[in-house]
């Protein structure tokens, strides 16, 4: 069936290092990808984003890389901060979901960040 | 904080009692969705409004749910003969479409144990 999962469910680093966070995802159709932060005790909080037409997008000290041949989108943190600590979950919007946010949720990633 | 409230922040209900859960939109944002996302996991889609009118309804919802936006505003979710399998974060979000995606706001949700 359709599903967004993650391959580490736990990630460990030092700050100042660089994070990376990876999602492979099952439905070819979907056309919109979104990554999430989630803190403990918070809703979900909007990263960055990327449509299926790019392979990349960057933000500020964050990129999303999208590869449609294998299936795989990738968070990179740079300099990670003790801050960035929270769940990460990448979601994927089906292109049959009539132009809404019917989103597909991964299970997650936890990302420690250690002084 | 991304102006999206819900409330209670937390609900505890013994087995077969009703519960009602309340969110408060971003004020200009006419689209509004309710997800449920349990321990571990990520959210899942629960049901959509555009306005006031309900659109789309998830097979997760079953009859004992029921969601409402009466005046295209605040909207509830109301749970009946609450069953333990429903302890769970509901997340309400909101957004406005301003293009072909448009980016989800998600309150802090509401935290359900059925005891």
């Amino acid at each position: 069936g359709e599903s967004v999962g993650l391959h580490l469910p736990t990630l460990s680093v030092q700050e100042g290092d660089n994070s990376i966070i990876n999602c492979a995802y099952s439905n070819s159709a979907s056309d919109y990808f979104i990554w999430y932060k989630q803190e403990s005790g918070k809703g979900p909080q909007f990263i960055i984003d990327i449509r299926s037409n790019m392979d990349k997008r960057q933000g500020q000290r964050v990129t999303v890389l999208l590869n449609k041949t294998v299936k795989h989108l990738s968070l990179q943190i740079a300099a990670t901060q003790p801050g960035d600590s929270a769940v990460y979950f990448c979601a994927e919007n089906p292109s049959g979901s009539g132009g809404y946010n019917k989103l597909i949720f991964g299970a997650g990633t936890r990302l420690a960040v250690h002084p | 904080d991304t102006g999206v409230s819900q409330d209670p922040r937390h609900k505890i209900t013994k087995r077969g009692q009703n519960v009602t859960f309340r969110c408060d939109p971003i004020s200009e944002h006419n689209r509004l969705y309710w997800y449920r996302q349990t321990l571990g996991q990520g959210p899942e889609f629960l049901t959509y409004f555009q306005n006031e009118a309900q659109l789309e309804k998830s097979r997760l919802l079953s009859d004992r749910f029921s969601a409402e936006r009466p005046k295209g505003s605040f909207s509830t979710l109301e749970i009946q003969r609450t069953e333990q399998g429903d302890s769970a974060m509901y997340l309400c979000a909101s957004s406005a479409k301003t293009g072909k995606h448009e980016k989800l706001f998600f309150g802090s949700g509401t935290q359900l144990s059925v005891l």
